[in-house]
């Protein structure tokens, strides 16, 4: 089973700064990851699929990068909407996993 | 309106069985796998189970192997999780997703969650 880890498990930033969020799988996924974004009380909502791609109707200060075992979820400058538990997830191999998430609180 | 609604969560004891259905509208249910994702209180997301385009393949996770039961009817635009043998450890918000991958070609990503149902495992 393929084993994403995120760090931090909390990032405390104010609005407006640039949060940097990772997650490191236990082997390579390729470019199969994703990140989805998950408000209290919510379903999670897909933000960005194939490492880099944003899903439809993410605002462009979100963004991805990364490759094989290394990736990262940028956000460009913080709205208060931004402030979420975030989830990487693989789709190279079976059973399907994500990351225990990094939660994004106001500072 | 594209949209998965799930029901038929609730208080059931350990031992016991219980089935989870989805109910997918504004969409073409017949052309997507879709999934089952888990989360239990305070805790993070699970992958569950998997159905492909037309019920022909199916995947579990171990923790739920032997136990839970995927199918679809996409006649009726409906999936569902019959779910046995319930332990504690099951109590979780079940979210019904689709899969963004249209026919054979997945699994991709999870592109559309329902609300999700509450299952409770519980003496």
């Amino acid at each position: 089973e393929i084993v994403l880890t995120q760090s931090p498990a909390t990032l405390s930033l104010p609005p407006g700064e640039r949060a940097t969020l990772s997650c490191r799988a236990s082997q390579s996924v390729r470019s199969y990851l994703a990140w989805y974004q998950q408000k209290p009380g919510q379903a999670p909502r897909l933000l960005i699929y194939d490492v880099s791609n944003r899903a439809t109707g993410i605002p462009a200060r979100f963004s991805g990068s990364g490759s094989e075992t290394d990736f990262t979820l940028t956000i460009s400058s913080l709205e208060p909407e931004d402030f979420a538990v975030y989830y990487c997830q693989q789709r190279r191999y079976w059973p399907l996993t994500f990351g225990q998430g990094t939660r994004l609180e106001i500072k | 309106q594209v949209q998965l609604v799930e029901s038929g969560g609730g208080l059931v004891q350990p031992g016991r069985s219980l089935r989870l259905s989805c109910a997918a509208s504004g969409f073409t249910l017949s052309s997507n796998a879709m999934h089952w994702v888990r989360q239990a209180p305070g805790e993070g997301l699970e992958w569950v189970a998997a159905i492909s385009y037309d019920g022909s393949n199916t995947y579990n996770a171990d923790s739920v192997k032997g136990r839970f039961t995927f199918s679809r009817d996409n006649s009726k635009n409906t999936l569902y999780l019959q779910m046995d043998s319930l332990r504690r450890e099951d109590t979780a918000v079940y979210y019904c997703v689709r899969d963004s991958g249209y026919g054979s070609t997945w699994p991709l990503y999870f592109d559309l969650w329902g609300r999700g149902t509450l299952v409770s495992v519980s003496s």
